[in-house]
């Protein structure tokens, strides 16, 4: 099946840091989301991706989907405490992989103030 | 803002038993889903639900796993005969349309099986 390699698997920071994270696939993705999960909830949507190329901001957060359609990044930029969680992408195939998500092995952030 | 709720929050049971999930998708949304993730692990996909049918499942989901929508707001996963190896987080997750539309994931029910 289908398989998003997420890097970097953990990340320890200093609060006000910038962070960056990336996801890629040996398959195309037809839309790129990234989710942020707490612990004990459930994957809290960021961001979503639905063109080659596009570049999307959400506040401190900023996400491209790669012109190959392979690979997307997010970056966090001046990182707060509250930005503490581990972060996921999930890639949608559509097609005949119709509305399944594919997520990424997560990247854990960790924020020292 | 609309939100996917699951109940229970945390469900613990034997091992042979028969569990429900439960769930209740955004009113207006039409796709349904269960994934689970397996403590520590990526988010793994079981199944989706349309128009009271499955349109997609995985590997994982087999003759043990049900769905059923039994109304018109809740979405239940059923789990006939559990294992240990059925331990994990169970999220639930909606959304309006098929095409290019971000699932909206509910809190999750904590399944522990002893």
């Amino acid at each position: 099946g289908q398989q998003l390699n997420q890097s970097p698997q953990s990340m320890f920071i200093q609060e006000g840091e910038d962070v960056s994270m990336n996801c890629t696939s040996s398959s195309i993705f037809n839309t790129w989301l990234w989710y942020k999960q707490d612990p004990g909830e459930g994957p809290v949507l960021l961001i979503a991706l639905y063109k080659a190329g596009e570049l999307t901001s959400n506040g401190r957060l900023t996400a491209q989907f790669g012109i190959t359609r392979k690979d997307s990044f997010l970056n966090i930029s001046a990182s707060i405490p509250s930005d503490v969680g581990i972060y996921f992408c999930a890639g949608l195939a559509g097609g005949n992989a119709g509305n399944m998500l594919t997520f990424g092995g997560g990247t854990r952030l960790m924020v020292k103030p | 803002e609309p939100e996917v709720t699951q109940t229970p929050s945390h469900q613990v049971t034997q091992m042979g038993q028969e569990v429900i999930l439960r769930c209740v998708p955004i009113s207006n949304h039409l796709y349904f889903y269960w994934y689970r993730q397996i403590l520590g692990q990526k988010v793994e996909f079981l199944v989706s639900f349309y128009n009271n049918e499955i349109s997609e499942k995985s590997e994982i989901f087999d003759d043990q796993f049900s769905v059923e929508r039994p109304d018109g707001s809740n979405f239940t996963l059923k789990i006939r005969s559990t294992k240990l190896e059925d331990s994990a987080m169970y999220f639930c997750a909606s959304n309006p349309t098929v095409y290019n539309s971000p699932l909206h994931f509910g809190n999750g029910t904590r399944l522990t099986v002893t």
